[in-house]
């Protein structure tokens, strides 16, 4: 089975600042995809960024970047220039794929910018 | 873009009592939607996978008279939570096709 953590509940970040999210999971798989999640307040579950495992070149989408390092199982999110309407949960998620694109979701991090 | 709509957004039903929450793809046909359902800051876990044309897929756990999963039409899944009690009270959220499609969630309160 497919494990999702991350270890940080809750993080803050000064607005204007960078802040990294982290995620470990745990497969046997060599093919999958990994996700960011953003679920702001109205609890809309927004896809901030994915990651084919099989590509070495980290994903970037604008101010959105990760950290990926397929051997130490590891998938951090970074966000440049924080701004006010990135506080809200992030989550990240495995999936593999063929088999039903089942998604495995982290517990979540609290993310608040502070203006 | 593709669009998956949930509804209703939010309801209200007394114990005993039955609610049906639809799962709508608006611009694409959905052979797979995924059911999941949120506790309060906590995570999405699977509840389900409906197939459209048989019999749903239901995670361990999850029990299948409780919790039942019709997907009737490629563009239409719906969930319907019986005999509701309090403890069932809680966020539901739909997904169909890929990662980028989440329906709006539900929220769930029995009294």
């Amino acid at each position: 089975a497919q494990t999702v953590t991350q270890s940080q509940p809750e993080m803050s970040v000064q607005e204007a600042e960078t802040v990294t999210l982290s995620c470990t999971y745990d497969t046997s798989e060599n093919n999958y995809y990994l996700f960011w999640y953003k679920q702001p307040p109205s609890r809309q579950m927004i896809l901030v960024i994915r990651q084919e495992a099989y590509k070495q070149q980290n994903a970037t989408e604008n101010r959105f970047s990760v950290n990926f390092q397929k051997a130490a199982k590891s998938f951090s999110l970074k966000i440049s220039d924080s701004q006010l309407g990135d506080t809200a949960m992030y989550f990240c998620a495995f999936m593999k794929p063929y088999t039903g694109n089942q998604f495995y979701f982290g517990t979540g991090t609290s993310l608040t910018v502070i203006p | 873009g593709a669009v998956v709509s949930q509804h209703p957004s939010w309801v209200i039903c007394k114990s005993g009592t039955s609610v049906k929450i639809e799962c709508r793809s608006l611009d694409f046909q959905a052979t797979t939607m995924f059911w999941y359902r949120q506790f309060p800051k906590q995570s999405l876990m699977l509840m389900a996978t409906s197939n459209e044309g048989s019999k749903a897929t239901y995670e361990q756990g999850v029990e299948k008279d409780k919790f039942l999963i019709n997907h009737a039409s490629l563009t239409l899944s719906t969930l319907t939570v019986t005999s509701a009690h309090p403890e069932d009270s809680s966020f539901y959220i739909c997904s169909a096709r890929t990662e980028a499609f989440f329906g709006q969630g539900t929220r769930l309160t029995v009294v």
